[in-house]
């Protein structure tokens, strides 16, 4: 069965930085085009990033632009989220979501990213 | 940015009765390249992630009880539970899967009355 895990979420003060990690299985990683989306306490889904299956095209929303960047590495069916600048408000659990026309049909449980000194 | 209005905002339905959850775009997200909406549904319940239920404004994706139904088209549109289950209750947001920023709705939190 298809499975994204992610990793890496923790305890960060303000304006630190952290790398979120999404690891896939049991389907073709490389040929399909992956996101984050995060989901701030009690709160709705927020879409932060996507990246195109070989890494030409990358999109980002306006709050995290310049702060975060998306990445990927096929060979080792993972998916990045490397976060700079961080702040109160980036306080989510951050989900990674693979993508079809840019509607997400598969989802890993997520990791809960605490910004807070 | 398009931005997506869900109503209600919660809403309490017997046990055996229909559910309807509205969206609203704020512009078109219809694709003029295959003359489809688009337009997600999905389910969160508690402690999970979110579930994709329908895609293309009415395809219901793969092992989705077939009591949930999409429709709409343009601007906008609604998911349909023909006969709320236990199981049903949670938390439904809609998404726009037409351009970036890709954007969803407030969600609807659709409880047992």
């Amino acid at each position: 069965e298809a499975q994204l895990v992610e990793s890496g979420g923790v305890l960060v003060q303000p304006g630190g930085s952290l790398r979120l990690s999404c690891a896939a299985s049991e389907f073709t990683f490389s040929r399909y085009s992956m996101n984050w989306v995060r989901q701030a306490p009690g709160k709705g889904l927020e879409w932060v990033s996507y990246i195109t299956s070989s890494s030409t095209t990358l999109f980002y929303a306006a709050s995290v632009k310049g702060r975060f960047t998306i990445s990927r590495d096929n060979a080792k069916n993972s998916l990045y989220l490397q976060m700079n600048g961080l702040r109160d408000e980036d306080t989510a659990v951050y989900y990674c979501a693979r993508s079809v026309n840019w509607y997400f049909n598969l989802w890993g449980r997520g990791t809960l990213v605490t910004v807070s000194s | 940015d398009i931005v997506m209005t869900q109503s209600p905002d919660a809403l309490a339905v017997p046990l055996g009765e229909r559910a309807t959850i509205n969206c609203k775009s704020s512009q078109s997200v219809l694709n003029s390249s295959n003359n489809k909406n688009c337009l997600a549904w999905y389910q969160q319940k508690p402690g999970q992630p979110p579930k994709l239920l329908i895609y293309w404004a009415s395809t219901r994706e793969s092992g989705v009880p077939d009591r949930f139904s999409g429709s709409g088209s343009g601007t906008d549109f609604t998911l349909t539970i023909s006969s709320l289950q236990a199981e049903d209750v949670a938390v439904y947001y809609c998404q726009q899967h037409y351009s970036t920023p890709l954007t969803f709705g407030g969600g609807t939190k659709v409880e047992l009355k």
